[in-house]
């Protein structure tokens, strides 16, 4: 079955970390870049991080830059999000997605993991 | 911080036709870069509704086009239905140092 799968999110206090997954399963999952989309409560859908299929290239919202990190591990087909120093504002569902290799849309999303950045 | 914009909302009796604008600039959608919709219902993931300005994945009912023109894209629904009530995002490239993709405000479109 071809599927993203998140998991990690939680309540975390300001300040603190979090780390992001999403488990790739049903596709071949080395030849796709990948990316995270955040949505705060109620609000609109914001690009968070890119990853190319090869892990080479990262590219990041300038919102998380520097305290954000993305990255894959192909022996387990997983895509990570490495969150730092986190904020009220981070609070978000997060959700994978999968880049289309020709469209570049993103044709395949996880249900999202929800982070809670509270005191 | 969306540079795509979009009407809060739109709505339509069943049968209706109703359109939703994404309006961007010269640094995405005027720069020729290809539009993405989603549609999302609430508490769901966005799916994947049209690529590519106007081609729609497989499952995507006929009822829904799009298009591009200069700096704005826009996403028709023709015949409009119940189950079409959800909130809809345009989704380009952006070249600008505020990040490669751009979503737009997002849609709601309230079936009457």
């Amino acid at each position: 079955q071809v599927q993203l799968v998140e998991s990690g999110g939680g309540v975390v206090q300001p300040g603190m970390s979090l780390r992001l997954s999403c488990a790739a399963s049903g596709f071949t999952f080395t030849i796709y870049s990948m990316q995270w989309v955040r949505q705060a409560p109620g609000k609109g859908l914001e690009w968070v991080a890119l990853i190319s299929d090869d892990g080479s290239n990262k590219l990041y919202a300038d919102s998380v830059k520097g305290r954000i990190t993305i990255s894959r591990d192909t022996s387990k087909n997983t895509l990570y999000l490495q969150m730092n120093s986190l904020r009220a504002e981070d609070t978000a569902m997060y959700y994978c997605a999968r880049d289309n290799t020709v469209t570049h849309a993103l044709d395949l999303w996880g249900q999202g993991t929800m982070v809670i950045v509270s005191s | 911080q969306s540079v795509l914009t979009q009407p809060p909302s739109v709505s339509g009796a069943p049968g209706q036709r109703v359109t939703i604008s994404c309006t961007g600039s010269s640094s995405n959608i005027g720069a020729g870069y290809d539009v993405h919709w989603y549609q999302q219902f609430p508490g769901t993931a966005p799916k994947l509704l049209i690529y590519a300005n106007r081609y729609r994945p497989s499952g995507v009912p006929d009822r829904f086009s799009a298009s591009k023109s200069g700096i704005s894209a826009s996403l028709v629904i023709t015949g409009l239905q119940a189950e079409d009530e959800a909130e809809y995002y345009c989704q380009s490239h952006d070249s600008s140092l505020s990040g490669p993709k751009v979503f737009g405000t997002g849609t709601k479109v309230s079936v009457l």
